[in-house]
């Protein structure tokens, strides 16, 4: 079964201060994508970031930086320079295929509640 | 970017009513859409999974006769919730799922805020 697990369930920062979020996977797929995705107050989620299992190159996104390291089974999310407006929650998602190839199905994690305080 | 539209984006309804909620990917197609429920502090959790032109499948515990969606464009997906109950008040987001190569991403809809009184 697949799972994803975001020990941190808050997190509060001052601006400025850099904070990355952990995730960690589970899954017996060899073939898998990883995503972030920010949930602001508003509820609409927003995309960061998609993975696939094979190219484990760091990535940097201007204040967004993500580190997959397979071998932890980890995908931790970065915000250098935290900003209030990154107040938002954050969630890491999983997809798996189902028997026939088709269909990704995300399974997400809990969340974690990042709040930027100026 | 994909960018996915919902309609509406609430709607307070008394109980016993049914409410349908629109999902349209705005410019790409999506052969795939999907529906969850979030309750407050919570994560997302699947409801079903659309597909263009077949019945969708439904995850365990989730009433077919109870959530109806239909799939009959590339482009728009609904859910209609039936007879609603209070216990069906929730935060409604469906997702279409776009496929680029061998590359596929959700992209989400703004969300749907259901009040049943």
């Amino acid at each position: 079964a697949q799972k994803v697990t975001q020990a941190q369930t808050e997190i509060s920062v001052v601006e400025k201060e850099d904070v990355t979020l952990d995730c960690v996977y589970e899954t017996r797929d060899t073939t898998y994508y990883l995503f972030w995705y920010k949930q602001p107050p508003s509820g609409e989620l927003v995309f960061l970031i998609r993975r696939n299992s094979f190219d484990e190159q760091n990535e940097i996104s201007g204040r967004y930086s993500w580190n997959f390291q397979k071998s932890t089974s980890s995908f931790n999310f970065t915000i250098t320079a935290s900003q209030v407006v990154d107040s938002a929650v954050y969630f890491c998602a999983l997809s798996e295929a189902n028997s026939g190839g088709s269909n990704y199905k995300l399974t997400f994690g809990k969340g974690t509640l990042l709040t930027v305080n100026p | 970017g994909a960018v996915v539209s919902q309609h509406p984006s609430w709607v307070i309804c008394k109980s016993g009513t049914s409410v349908k909620i629109e999902c349209r990917s705005l410019d790409f197609q999506a052969t795939t859409m999907f529906w969850y429920r979030q309750f407050p502090k919570q994560s997302l959790m699947l409801m079903a999974t659309s597909n263009e032109g077949s019945k969708a499948t439904y995850e365990q515990g989730v009433e077919k006769d109870k959530f109806l969606i239909n799939h009959a464009s590339l482009t728009l997906s609904t859910l209609t919730v039936t007879s609603a109950h209070p216990e069906d008040s929730s935060f409604y987001i469906c997702s279409a799922r776009e496929l680029l190569g061998l590359a596929e991403t959700q992209y989400f809809g703004p969300g749907t805020r259901l009040l049943v009184l």
